[in-house]
C-alpha cells in the first residue's frame, strides 16, 4: 500500500476514446501532480495543484484535462490521443509543493492504438 | 536554474559487491536533494533525502548518500548489493523556497547478477 492509489492499471484506447484516469490519496498531503514516464525519456510533469489549484500546467496538450475536485482526488482525463501519448501516467503527493518528498502511486500504463 | 545529472545510465554489478550511483546536481541557490527506486512496473519510491544537517544520509533497504557541496554531488551507495536491487533509480534536486522546482534526473539502471 502506497498511499496513493491510481485506477485503472492499464487502459488500451483508441484515438476516438475519452477516458479517465483517477488518483486518490489519503495522506493529508496537499499538493498532488501528473507525471508522464515514457520510454527512455526523463520524467515529465505534466500539472501540478496545490490546495486544489492548478499552479502549474507544463506546455501540456489540450487532449489532455486534469481535473482536482478536492484535496485527495485528481483526475485526468483523456480524448482524441495519439499513439505518441502511449506511456506510463504516475500521480504523486506531496505534504508541501515537493520539498520535502513525494508518494507516488503505481500507475497507469495507457496504451493509444 | 537547477539540473540533475545521472552519468550512469546503467549499472551491473555482482550480487553482494558493493555500488554507487552518481548524480551531480547544478543550482545558483540551496537545494534538497532525493533519491528515489522504481521496481518494473510500479511508481517511484522515495529511498532517501537530504534536506539539512549532516551530509551522510541513510535510508531505505540499506542505501545511504553523502551530499557533497563543493563537488555539488549527492552519490548513492550500497555496501553490499542484493538481487532484489535490481531496479532504476533516479536522483532529483528541489529548492527550499520561492518558485517552485522540481528536477528528476534521467535515471540509471541497476541490475544485479547472480
Amino acid at each position: 500500500e502506497t498511499g496513493v492509489t491510481q485506477t485503472p492499471r492499464h487502459l488500451v484506447m483508441g484515438m476516438t476514446n475519452k477516458k479517465s484516469l483517477k488518483c486518490e490519496q489519503h495522506l493529508g498531503h496537499n499538493a498532488m501532480y501528473w507525471y508522464k514516464q515514457s520510454a527512455k525519456k526523463p520524467l515529465e510533469l505534466m500539472f501540478v495543484y496545490n490546495f486544489k489549484e492548478q499552479t502549474e500546467n507544463n506546455s501540456v496538450p489540450s487532449r489532455f484535462s486534469p481535473e482536482c475536485p478536492n484535496s485527495s482526488h485528481l483526475f485526468l482525463h483523456l480524448h482524441t490521443l495519439q499513439p505518441e501519448d502511449s506511456a506510463l501516467y504516475l500521480c504523486a503527493s506531496s505534504q508541501d509543493l515537493g520539498q520535502t518528498g513525494y508518494t507516488f502511486g503505481s500507475g497507469t500504463r495507457l496504451t493509444v492504438v | 536554474a537547477q539540473s540533475v545529472t545521472q552519468l550512469d545510465s546503467q549499472v551491473p554489478v555482482f550480487e553482494e559487491a558493493p555500488v554507487e550511483l552518481r548524480c551531480n546536481y547544478s543550482s545558483s541557490v540551496s537545494v534538497y536533494l532525493f533519491w528515489y527506486v522504481q521496481y518494473p512496473n510500479q511508481g517511484l519510491q522515495l529511498l532517501l533525502k537530504y534536506l539539512s544537517g549532516s551530509t551522510l544520509v541513510k535510508g531505505i533497504n540499506g542505501f545511504e548518500a553523502e551530499f557533497n557541496k563543493s563537488q555539488t554531488s549527492f552519490h548513492l551507495r550500497k555496501p553490499s548489493v542484493h538481487i532484489s536491487d535490481t531496479a532504476e533509480y533516479f536522483c532529483a534536486v528541489s529548492t527550499p523556497s520561492g518558485t517552485y522546482k522540481y528536477i528528476f534526473g534521467t535515471g540509471t539502471r541497476l541490475k544485479v547478477l547472480a
